[in-house]
C-alpha cells in the first residue's frame, strides 16, 4: 500500500506557482520523500527527492516539514506541460539492490490558461 | 542516447496466447523493473531485477515471467494471456545506490 495521501486533483493557472500537498504521516527516518511525474500516456518522469531538507532543481522544489509528515512539491511557473498527474513516494534508499517504487493515484494538476 | 526503449508500442492479443515485451536500455543500469498500469490506478511493479542474471517478483507477478541475460535487455512473457492482463506496461531502469528510476514510453497490451 501507498503511504502518501495525496488530492485527487488540483487546478492551477498558467505561470503561477503550482503547490502539491502529501501527507506522510507514517514516514520512518530512513525514508526519502520522492516526486514522480506523468504526462498523459507517457512513462513516469523523475522531479526530485529529499530526505529532510528543502531541495531545489531546475524542474521544481520540495518543501518537507520539520516533523518530515508532510511535504510540498512546488512548480514555481507553471506551464500547460506541466499538465500531468503527479506522485508522491514515500521510500528507503535500498543502496545495495533496487529501488522499489509504490505508486499511489497521484494528484492530476491541470494547468489552465 | 537512446534511454530505454520498448516494443511493441501496442498489441492486440488473444487470449491464451504467449507473447514478449521487450525491454532494453543503454545507461548500463544494474536495475530494471517491470510495471502494469490500468485505468484510473497508479502503477504495480510486476518483476524486478536487481543486476544481470537475478530476477525477483514484485506485487502482482502471476501470470508473468521474466529473465535478465545481460545488462541491457529485460523481457516480459505473458505465457497464456488473458483479459485481465490488458494494461499499459512500462519498462524501467535505475542504477546502483538507490538511484531514480527512468522509464521507457510503455506498451499497451490488449487482450481479447
Amino acid at each position: 500500500d501507498a503511504k502518501t495521501t495525496q488530492p485527487t486533483s488540483m487546478d492551477c493557472a498558467e505561470g503561477r506557482a503550482a503547490n502539491l500537498p502529501c501527507n506522510h504521516s507514517t514516514i520512518s527516518g530512513n525514508e526519502y520523500v520522492y516526486w514522480y511525474r506523468q504526462i498523459h500516456s507517457q512513462g513516469p518522469q523523475y522531479i526530485i527527492h529529499g530526505l529532510k531538507n528543502n531541495e531545489t532543481n531546475e524542474m521544481a522544489s520540495l518543501i518537507i516539514t520539520e516533523d518530515r509528515k508532510s511535504s510540498t512539491l512546488i512548480l514555481p511557473h507553471a506551464t500547460l506541460r506541466d499538465t500531468a498527474v503527479y506522485y508522491c513516494i514515500v521510500r528507503v534508499r535500498d543502496w545495495g539492490g533496487s529501488e522499489k517504487l509504490v505508486f499511489g493515484k497521484g494528484t492530476k494538476l491541470t494547468v489552465n490558461p | 542516447t537512446a534511454g530505454i526503449t520498448q516494443a511493441p508500442t501496442s498489441q492486440i492479443l488473444a487470449a491464451g496466447r504467449s507473447m514478449t515485451l521487450r525491454c532494453t536500455q543503454d545507461m548500463r543500469h544494474n536495475a530494471m523493473y517491470w510495471y502494469r498500469q490500468d485505468l484510473g490506478l497508479g502503477l504495480r511493479l510486476i518483476h524486478y531485477s536487481n543486476t544481470a542474471g537475478t530476477t525477483g517478483k514484485g506485487e502482482v507477478p502471476d501470470g508473468y515471467s521474466v529473465s535478465r541475460a545481460n545488462t541491457d535487455d529485460f523481457p516480459l512473457t505473458l505465457a497464456s494471456a488473458v483479459p485481465s492482463q490488458t494494461s499499459v506496461y512500462f519498462c524501467a531502469s535505475s542504477g546502483t545506490g538507490g538511484d531514480t528510476q527512468y522509464f521507457g514510453p510503455g506498451t499497451r497490451l490488449t487482450v481479447l
